[in-house]
């Protein structure tokens, strides 16, 4: 178990629908992100929120929506999504200072048809 | 240059012995360095992190860092089935705390 957890664990939508994954962590840290993940490769950062405020976006289409509706939670939106958006989503939280290491949550599968 | 590069392996060590994961990292800002261990599957876990030259150790796994060479490594000594996994080195780019990027893994096997 991890003190990360992200809902829900799987996910199939069709490109014209619109979904959100959720991640929630209560050790109180101050920095959230998004990374996904395709087979066999490493994470991708997507978004990054400290402090609530958004403070990376790796140019991520705007069909992902990131939210941050207060410190222990972390929202993406999903809309028009095309089939090679399906990966692994990872949430992970941090302290978000100087050498704090990224504690991950279990991941949303999702699939794109 | 890729930012974090690995061997993607697979790196085939018997049991019992030490394993060898390496990287190398393009920013000379880095300051902060973390090693991963992947199941497949699942997310990463965090298995060392180091922040300054030199060894640090705990328990089968050590972690150098030599910030002149831009390198980091892992060794992981009596190896373990269960060690069989993808390794991920993950360094902070750009000056920032919060801009992780990973390397793309090196696949560990451990032959029984």
């Amino acid at each position: 178990d991890t003190e990360v957890t992200q809902t829900p664990k799987h996910l199939v939508m069709g490109m014209t629908n619109k979904k959100s994954l959720k991640c929630e962590q209560h050790m109180g840290h101050r920095a959230m992100y998004w990374y996904k993940q395709k087979a066999k490769k490493p994470p991708e950062l997507m978004f990054v929120y400290s402090y609530e405020k958004l403070s990376i976006n790796e140019s991520v289409p705007s069909r992902f929506s990131p939210e941050c509706p207060n410190s222990s939670l972390l929202n993406l939106h999903l809309h028009a999504l095309q089939p090679e958006d399906s990966a692994l989503y990872l949430c992970a939280s941090s302290l978000g200072q100087l050498n704090s290491p990224l504690h991950f949550g279990n991941g949303t599968r999702l699939t794109v048809t | 240059q890729k930012e974090v590069e690995q061997n993607s392996g697979p790196l085939s060590v018997p049991e019992g012995a030490i394993a060898s994961l390496n990287c190398t990292y393009s920013d000379r800002g880095s300051q902060s360095f973390f090693w991963y261990r992947q199941y497949s599957g699942k997310s990463p876990e965090l298995i060392m992190s180091i922040y300054s030259n030199g060894d640090k150790e705990d328990g089968r796994f050590t972690a150098q860092l030599n910030k002149a060479s831009q390198y980091v490594s892992l060794l992981i000594r009596d190896s373990q089935p269960s060690d069989s996994a993808t390794y991920l080195c993950a360094v902070n780019r750009e000056n920032r705390d919060d801009k992780i990027i990973f390397g793309k893994g090196t696949r560990l096997h451990i032959l029984p």
